[in-house]
């Protein structure tokens, strides 16, 4: 069974754009999490899809987005980039209350 | 709302030691309960899980955790480590009133001595 793949691995922009993340979940998971981990502030929780609908949200600005298609597949977004936004992007999916399947992450600086 | 603490960021132990990774969490109804390691530049992987049943839970790569229900404390312990074992490792919880939503610990990072 394939893992987590999460798209592009390596990303570099500049403040101001916007950027889109894509995580493809393993087969016959319907729900999919993001996670932003970063040296000072660690592995926070962004917002979980299940079945297309956002049901968990993280402490995060309006910039930062997602959404989920009837495949299960997951893309966040994050508009206005700031220098503050360099991190590496978790996706994790799982099935039910199953435990969480990590994807490599993307690792996003800004310039 | 639920929060998980590790005590100590940065833990060495000498190969062929005990190692002891502390993982405590805050909450009212008992938890679903996770550990992760992380290799630089990968994502997590989950080395054990708790749900119900044994609180002794075994997992890969003779790691153990032992769920203490009194004193709210899920800890790590391999008795003999490795150099490979050298790591992130991650406590998580599963809220279970918050559509299972996970949290993580801050982490704590294993140092593995020759």
């Amino acid at each position: 069974k394939a893992g987590v793949t999460q798209t592009p691995r390596y990303l570099i922009k500049t403040r101001g754009q916007q950027v889109t993340l894509s995580c493809s979940p393993i087969s016959g998971h319907r729900s999919v999490s993001w996670y932003q981990q970063t040296p000072g502030q660690g592995l926070q929780f962004l917002f979980e899809y299940f079945s297309e609908t956002q049901r968990n949200k993280g402490n995060f600005p309006g910039r930062f987005s997602g959404r989920q298609f009837s495949n299960s597949r997951s893309e966040m977004n994050v508009s206005t980039l700031e220098l503050g936004d360099s991190a590496l992007y978790l996706c994790a999916s799982r099935q039910g209350n199953g435990p969480q399947h990590f994807g490599d992450g993307t690792r996003l600086s800004i310039l | 709302a639920q929060s998980v603490t590790q005590l100590g960021s940065h833990v060495s132990v000498s190969e062929g030691a005990l190692v002891l990774l502390r993982c405590n969490y805050s909450s009212s109804v008992p938890p679903y309960l996770f550990w992760y390691v992380q290799y630089p530049n990968q994502g997590l992987q989950l080395l054990l899980k708790y749900t119900t049943g044994a609180t002794l839970v075994k997992g890969i790569n003779g790691f153990e955790a032992e769920f203490k229900k009194s004193e709210t404390s899920f800890h790590l312990t391999k008795p003999s480590a490795h150099m490979s074992d050298a790591a992130e490792y991650f406590c998580a919880v599963s809220d279970l009133t918050s559509y299972d939503k996970v949290i993580f610990g801050p982490g704590t990072s294993l140092s593995v001595i020759p």
